[in-house]
């Protein structure tokens, strides 16, 4: 098993431009979510899915957006990229019906925005 | 908004030397659990505790969880420079959705 897997690792991006932030598992896993991390805040949720077709809202969901067509794959969606989003992005797995004990998080993309 | 505080936010010691992380809030959490996070890596589950009072030892590391389920501390016993990175910890809520993450506590253990 690979894991959760994230591409690109690095990506600069100019205010304004669009792009996505590809999160994959090959672990079955029905709970997928996005979250960004910036130094002295800890990690913090923009959005989740608990399954195929649905996503919901986290802490700090503005800016992005998120679809969920397979089990397998969570994309993250910038539409318009804005110098505060300039962080790290973790995307994280795990079995729906499990604790949060067995939730996996990817090696995570590194943004900047200029 | 649930909030998770941790002290200190940098640490840096000897090896050999005792210490201890601190994760307070003013919320109720459901588990709380304890990340060790590398650079250029995502975090990694140290432990996860559950019940109020309840203290787990994994080799070196203590994590004890507040009665009330409201803090928690994370104790290293003669640190080594394999300890050094990023301690965070984190609470669950009650429907088990969201995560709330501290700020994290950086250690750094000199040889």
């Amino acid at each position: 098993n690979a894991g959760v897997t994230q591409t690109p690792k690095f990506q600069v991006l100019k205010t304004g431009q669009s792009m996505t932030l590809q999160c994959a598992q090959d672990m079955n896993h029905e709970y997928m979510s996005w979250y960004r991390q910036d130094p002295g805040m800890g990690l913090r949720l923009i959005h989740y899915s608990v399954g195929a077709g649905i996503t919901d809202q986290g802490e700090v969901p503005n800016g992005y957006n998120v679809s969920r067509s397979t089990t397998e794959d969570f994309p993250l969606r910038l539409l318009s990229a804005a110098p505060s989003q300039t962080s790290v992005y973790f995307c994280a797995s795990r079995d729906r019906g499990a604790s949060q004990e067995t939730q996996y998080f990817g090696p995570g993309t590194r943004l900047l925005v200029l | 908004t649930q909030l998770l505080e941790q002290s200190p936010q940098f640490l840096s010691i000897q090896e050999g030397e005792n210490l201890t992380v601190y994760c307070n809030s003013s919320s109720v959490f459901s588990s709380l659990q304890w990340y060790r996070q590398e650079p250029g890596e995502g975090p990694v589950l140290l432990v996860t505790v559950v019940t109020g009072g309840e203290v787990k030892k994994l080799k070196r590391l203590t994590f004890q969880f507040g009665d009330a389920r409201k803090d928690s501390s994370l104790h290293i016993t003669a640190a080594q420079p394999g300890d050094t990175g990023l301690y965070l910890c984190a609470g669950d809520n009650n429907a088990g959705n969201m995560l709330t993450f501290g700020g994290g506590t950086r250690l750094m253990v000199k040889p």
